[in-house]
């Protein structure tokens, strides 16, 4: 079966603009969440999804934010991009989350620029 | 307040010698532990789960909760081991994990 899909993934934006990137989990797959990674702070969780409500959500700046659609995929918007911003984002999705099996698959990635 | 720290970021060893690859802990509740893997141009992929108490090609990982640590060993590297590994932790109730900031292990001929 197809594994998360993370689109698009390259992406180069301005300073002060803003960027939506998507998460198509796994056929089945109800929990998503998202994650930054960069070489200084590592990965990072940013916030997490399930059934189109945001469970739980890291320490970053109101100026990420997410959403998760009826067919469990999900976005993440960042307004007002800073050059900090540059990293990869990662999604996640599993099928239930805080099962003792859970099992998140990662997707390959986005890779945002910000210049 | 919830830390994985993982003391190596470069790990080099022979081919056939053992390995380990230290994680330590801080968490106040009762965390589930795992190792994820990723390997050169490949996403990142689940090792293996405290709570399997499985041996996933030959790597195992002991929860030691009097150290706060969870340290990935394995008896005999292998080349196909190199790779960069993450430990991280996730509370119970959610699918949200603190990573580490990874090591990269280096399996020399």
């Amino acid at each position: 079966k197809a594994g998360v899909t993370q689109t698009p993934r390259y992406l180069i934006k301005t300073r002060g603009q803003q960027v939506t990137l998507s998460c198509s989990p796994i056929s089945g797959h109800r929990s998503v969440s998202w994650y930054q990674q960069t070489p200084g702070q590592g990965l990072q969780f940013l916030f997490e999804y399930f059934s189109e409500t945001q469970r739980n959500k890291g320490n970053f700046p109101g100026r990420f934010s997410g959403r998760q659609f009826s067919n469990s995929r999900s976005e993440m918007n960042v307004s007002t991009l800073e050059l900090g911003d540059s990293a990869l984002y990662l999604c996640a999705s599993s099928v239930l989350p805080g099962t003792l099996n859970t099992e998140a698959f990662f997707g390959q990635g986005t890779r945002l620029t910000v210049v | 307040a919830q830390r994985v720290t993982q003391p190596e970021k470069l790990l080099s060893v022979f081919k056939g010698a053992p390995v380990e690859l230290k994680c330590n802990y801080s968490y106040s509740g009762s965390p589930e532990l795992f190792w994820y893997v990723q390997y050169s141009r490949q996403r990142l992929q689940l090792l293996l789960r405290h709570i399997s108490r499985e041996s996933i090609k030959g790597f195992t990982a002991d929860l030691n909760k009097g150290e706060t640590s969870f340290h990935l060993k394995k008896p005999f590297a292998q080349e196909e081991d190199s790779a960069m590994y993450y430990c991280a932790l996730s509370r119970s109730t959610g699918n949200q994990f603190y990573f580490g900031t990874g090591t990269s292990l280096t399996v020399i001929p």
